[in-house]
């Protein structure tokens, strides 16, 4: 059964600063997503990682994928306030279309 | 933004009543989720659809059932409501990876509907 761990699950950091979330996923997997959810809003894709060593930027973020390490990571550069929401990675179970989430990263960016 | 509505978006109800949740696509998306949302606990698959009449359990689906007899619909049953159903739930849909859409080759991401607040009393 496919689990998915994130961490940290809170995360306080202060504008400027650099951080890293992690997603680490127990079975085999080359399809990985990033979402962002602002509070009492619905979910967006930010990301998606088809392969391993794939890497996607967005402004100050960049999410990377290591299917052999079955991790992937969610760098913050230069943090801003307007970042501050709650990131999940979610992992397609081998292929299946079914799609398990982590619990999810709440950051708080301080100004 | 993609084609997907639930409803109702509120409902109160009491513990032991049936309540079904409902999801509209206008996307033709082939795959369609149940999710709930729960603090501390992120996302959790309830149910989902590969195709009508093609479904298939998540990772808690004791105490629901659910039902696609349209491409367009899929919807969510608790037969009989209890307080531990208390959450948001999230409908989304995906399509299959590669296959061309509208927006071009499909990455099989999620789309989200705008969730529904179910509280059991």
């Amino acid at each position: 059964e496919l689990k998915v761990e994130q961490n940290p699950l809170f995360l306080s950091m202060q504008e400027g600063k650099n951080y890293t979330i992690y997603c680490n996923y127990s079975t085999t997997s080359d399809r990985l997503y990033w979402y962002r959810q602002d509070p009492g809003k619905s979910l967006e894709s930010l990301f998606v990682l088809l392969s391993n060593g794939a890497v996607k930027q967005e402004g100050r973020l960049m999410a990377s994928l290591d299917t052999k390490a079955r991790l992937s990571t969610l760098h913050i550069t230069a943090a801003v306030h307007d970042l501050s929401a709650t990131y999940f990675c979610a992992v397609d179970a081998s292929g299946t279309y079914k799609y398990i989430f982590g619990t999810g990263t709440r950051l708080k960016v301080l100004a | 933004d993609a084609g997907i509505t639930q409803s109702p978006r509120h409902k109160v109800t009491e513990t032991g009543t049936p309540v079904t949740l409902r999801c509209h696509q206008t996307e033709n998306h082939r795959y369609m989720y149940w999710y709930r949302q729960d603090p501390g606990h992120g996302l959790r698959l309830i149910h989902y659809s590969y195709g009508v009449k093609d479904t298939d359990k998540g990772e808690v689906s004791d105490g629901y059932s659910v039902s696609r007899s349209k491409t367009e619909d899929f919807l969510l049953t608790l037969e009989s409501a209890t307080s531990s159903q208390t959450s948001v739930y999230f409908c989304a849909i995906s399509e299959r990876l590669g296959l061309a859409g509208a927006r071009g080759s499909n990455t099989g991401e999620l789309f989200f509907g705008e969730g529904s607040r179910l509280t059991v009393l």
